[in-house]
């Protein structure tokens, strides 16, 4: 079935620096990949998303880009600060019979002050 | 516009029991997911619900079920607990048709433990 892999698994950066997640997905047919940060005690909350016929979305410190030919797909965070720690997870929306979100395993992105 | 409510936010049960979940999506939107999220696991699709019937399911036994009501809300049953049934189990609510269909939404969640 449908595999989407996620990397790293934790990440810790500084304050001010950029963190950069990644993600592969295995149906080529998927056509929506959004990307959820999930801070302790509280449901993922969507915070940017992209469809296959954008290669690149930005939202002020957020940036996603999509490799459909490579099926890969990132997440950017520059300048991160503190408040961006939280478990980052990516999806793709499988096709195949059908649609549902496939998620990575996250990413705990740690923000040093 | 209120947010997906997910009631109770925790439950203790005890292997063999059953339990009953429930989900209120956001105004306006008519399609609820249900996933199950464990440490080991990740977050798992367990099934989806459009007016009131199943659209989609995971491979989760059928211990597993759900269902929908006319005002969207929706309930998730387990039945026959077992301890490896404990996880944060999470609704996302979207609009389930038309330009943006399926960009979901979550509840804070429920989290339940099995002893």
């Amino acid at each position: 079935g449908e595999n989407v892999e996620q990397h790293p698994s934790t990440l810790s950066v500084q304050e001010g620096d950029s963190a950069v997640i990644k993600c592969t997905y295995s149906d080529s047919a998927s056509n929506y990949f959004p990307w959820y940060k999930q801070e302790l005690g509280k449901g993922p909350q969507l915070i940017i998303d992209i469809r296959s016929n954008v290669g690149e979305k930005k939202d002020q410190r957020i940036a996603v880009t999509l490799n459909k030919t490579a099926k890969h797909f990132s997440l950017h965070i520059t300048e991160t600060q503190p408040e961006d720690s939280a478990v980052y997870f990516c999806a793709a929306l499988t096709q195949g019979g059908s649609e549902k979100l496939v998620f990575g395993k996250g990413t705990k992105l740690t923000v040093n002050p | 516009k209120a947010g997906v409510t997910q009631t109770p936010r925790y439950l203790i049960k005890t292997r063999g029991q059953q339990v009953t979940l429930s989900c209120s999506p956001i105004s306006g939107h008519r399609s609820v997911s249900w996933y199950q999220q464990t440490p080991g696991q990740g977050l798992q699709f367990l099934f989806e619900y459009f007016s009131e019937t199943q659209r989609n399911k995971g491979n989760f036994p059928g211990r597993f079920s759900g269902r929908q009501f006319s005002n969207s809300r929706s309930e998730m049953n387990v039945s026959t607990l077992e301890l490896g049934d404990s996880a944060l189990y999470l609704c996302a609510s979207s609009l389930g048709f038309g330009q943006g269909a399926n960009i979901q939404y979550f509840g804070a969640g429920t989290r339940l433990s099995v002893l």
